[in-house]
């Protein structure tokens, strides 16, 4: 069964910390991706890798940045968190190829910053 | 830039009743998804629409893609309470043939009652 994890469902943190959140998948997939979602806006996309040390800016990049070391943990990262960074961050991972697969989507994080 | 439209946002429906999700995009994609999003919840992958004039059916929803329109409707036939979820397109942008960057829809909170 396709798994994406996140390592944490709830967290709540202070203005100016950094905040890591990380992202597993045991699919062997190229693809990961980081979102986050609000009520009204949909899903933004905030990063994306197609492969290690790789990494694409999405819609939404301003505030945060992202790592992926190994193909299977895709990290997103909060330099500096602010109050307007709180919200559900979700992480998803697809297959890379011209057969098209959908992209498999983690729990979430719900990232609350005082 | 590339805009995905769905409409309604919001769609209060009776048990029994047939109803159709729409989403438009502005942009030449021919690969888009639908996904399930229960309250508190990540999303689940519903159907995944790969060429002009594709179908596909999963019990009471039924997908379809016509490019040409660039239009993709999410039908649901005889409603029950266990649909109630907000549901998303999504097109994809197909970067260099592999299935990247994904534009999502604000979403459709759809509420079955008895």
């Amino acid at each position: 069964d396709v798994k994406v994890t996140q390592s944490s469902r709830y967290l709540v943190k202070r203005t100016g910390e950094k905040v890591f959140l990380e992202c597993v998948q045991d699919m062997d997939h190229e693809n990961m991706f980081w979102y986050r979602q609000d009520p009204g806006l949909g899903l933004r996309l905030i990063y994306f890798s197609y492969d290690v040390k790789m990494k694409e800016k999405g819609d939404i990049p301003e505030g945060y940045s992202v790592s992926r070391e190994k193909k299977e943990r895709f990290s997103l990262i909060l330099e500096s968190a602010s109050t307007n960074q709180t919200s559900m961050y979700l992480c998803a991972s697809s297959a890379f190829g011209f057969v098209t697969d959908t992209q498999y989507f983690g729990p979430g994080t719900r990232l609350t910053v005082l | 830039e590339l805009k995905v439209e769905q409409n309604p946002l919001f769609l209060s429906m009776q048990e029994g009743k047939n109803y159709t999700i729409y989403c438009n995009y502005s942009t030449t994609s021919d690969r888009l998804y639908w996904y399930r999003q229960d309250p508190g919840k990540s999303l689940e992958s519903l159907f995944v629409l790969l060429s002009n004039g594709a179908v596909k059916q999963e019990g009471r929803l039924m997908a379809s893609l016509d490019t040409k329109a660039r239009l993709s409707t999410l039908h649901i036939t005889a409603a029950v309470h266990d649909l109630s979820a907000t549901y998303f397109c999504a097109v994809d942008l197909n970067y260099g043939g592999s299935q990247g960057n994904l534009i999502f829809g604000k979403g459709t909170k759809l509420s079955v009652k008895p």
